[in-house]
């Protein structure tokens, strides 16, 4: 079955630090995968997409992803975190039809970001 | 820009009630969700909408059904609300296209309910 696993639930940077946030999945295609962001009280908001082509793709607020189909693996970083990127971010794929023909998105359960003065 | 609005941010309901979260969207999607969200749980799908008068059952339906007699609105219903169904639910709508599932979806800001 298709899944999206965010190993970390918990991850706290110093502001100026680089970050990184893990994602894997588990598709038999190639999978379209996304990166979402809520903050608190909030919605959630696309943070960038992987269709095809290039496998780094670029995002808003400076973020950036890559995807490695080797390592089943859809990483989401940011060279230089700022006090304002705290918050839960969501990995998602976009997979497994209904019956109907139609589709679904899977999420990964979140990593809940805090970023230290 | 896409607005998908959520009628409450705020609900508070007695166990029993029959509850409605109403969801509009300004974006002519054919695509309409309903997911609710819980610490350590992620997103859940409950019920999903791709045309007017036709849904399908997420992961999680039981206690719950839907209503989108209009193509811009989209109305989760609890039958007889429950306390294990105080909850984040949140809203999303995404465009048809040949694919489907390769457009990103458009959350709304969430209804965070209590039932009591």
């Amino acid at each position: 079955a298709q899944s999206v696993t965010q190993p970390d639930i918990h991850i706290t940077v110093s502001e100026g630090a680089s970050l990184e946030l893990r994602c894997n999945y588990s598709y038999g295609a190639t999978p379209y995968l996304f990166w979402y962001v809520q903050s608190p009280g909030q919605g959630l908001q696309l943070l960038l997409k992987y269709f095809s082509g290039d496998t780094l793709v670029q995002g808003i607020k400076g973020f950036e992803a890559e995807f490695k189909r080797s390592q089943s693996s859809f990483n989401l970083r940011k060279p230089s975190v700022h006090w304002s990127d705290a918050a839960e971010y969501f990995c998602a794929v976009g997979a497994e039809l209904f019956t109907s023909g139609t589709y679904k998105y899977i999420f990964g359960t979140g990593t809940r970001l805090k970023v230290l003065a | 820009d896409v607005k998908v609005t959520q009628s409450s941010r705020y609900l508070v309901k007695r166990t029993g009630e029959k509850v409605f979260l109403e969801c509009v969207q300004d974006m002519d999607h054919e695509n309409m969700f309903w997911y609710r969200q819980d610490p350590g749980l992620g997103l859940r799908l409950i019920y999903f909408s791709y045309d007017v008068k036709m849904k399908e059952k997420g992961d999680i339906p039981e206690g719950y059904s839907v209503s989108r007699e209009k193509k811009e609105r989209f109305s989760l219903i609890l039958e007889s609300a429950s306390t294990n169904q105080t909850s984040m639910y949140l809203c999303a709508s995404s465009p048809l296209r040949d694919r489907g599932w390769d457009q990103p979806q458009h959350f709304g800001d969430g209804t965070r309910l209590s039932i009591l």
